[in-house]
């Protein structure tokens, strides 16, 4: 599976949008981008995933350059329930048995 | 849906002891994950099944760790004998499927004493 690099950690402001970027330039063209995010002492939380077109659902926003090598995941409006850690991971769709190899992720701290 | 259910939430044991985790996965989930997270090693993926059916242990870091899934509603995840190194959060998961998410237990703080 490509490996992913993100920033250790980030600060965001609260009510403003965190942009939390990913690179994966050795992603092959079956490989899905996958976000989740942990809070602490919770388990991993799945957030969004997609291929090459940008994907929105309740929680972010996932945009993908067109040449797929980076990413990032946006939280539109920032609360304080959104400091976790956030990972990136990439994983083929066509792995049939799905499994996810989390790396050491972005630290997020939202302060008021 | 009460989500992927764990238990113990806690457990404290004596170094040489046997240790069982147990997970109950989402009705209608084919797969479920177990994972191991510590300080040092981040989260680990120790095996994982489909259809109740182990397809990679290549995680099980020894021996000593076994799992079972009996069931579709059931997994047990066992450590004898248990050493203080196992000391982590052991985290079980489970999935509807190739190319959905995960939906993470609240884990089982492990400490061996």
């Amino acid at each position: 599976d490509a490996k992913t690099t993100q920033p250790p950690s980030m600060d965001c402001a609260e009510g403003r949008a965190a942009n939390l970027p990913c690179n994966h330039s050795t992603i092959s063209g079956n490989e899905y981008v996958y976000w989740y995010r942990q809070i602490h002492s919770q388990g991993p939380q799945y957030i969004i995933h997609g291929l090459k077109n940008n994907e929105t659902n309740e929680m972010a926003s996932l945009i993908i350059t067109e040449d797929r090598k980076s990413s990032t995941l946006i939280l539109p409006h920032a609360t304080l329930r959104d400091t976790a850690v956030y990972y990136c991971i990439v994983r083929p769709l066509t792995d049939s048995w799905g499994k996810f190899q989390f790396g050491a992720g972005t630290q997020v701290v939202v302060t008021p | 849906d009460a989500g992927v259910i764990q238990s113990p939430r806690h457990e404290v044991t004596e170094m040489g002891q046997e240790v069982t985790l147990r997970c109950k996965p989402i009705s209608g989930h084919n797969s479920l994950f177990w994972y191991r997270q510590t300080m040092m090693r981040g989260l680990e993926l120790l095996i994982y099944f489909n259809n109740n059916v182990p397809i990679d242990d290549s995680g099980m870091p020894e021996d000593r760790f076994s799992a079972k899934m009996p069931n579709a509603s059931f997994s047990t995840l066992k450590i004898q004998p248990s050493e203080p190194r196992d000391s982590a959060v052991y985290f079980c998961a489970s999935s509807p499927g190739t190319g959905y998410g995960y939906t993470f237990g609240s884990g089982t703080r492990l400490t061996i004493v």
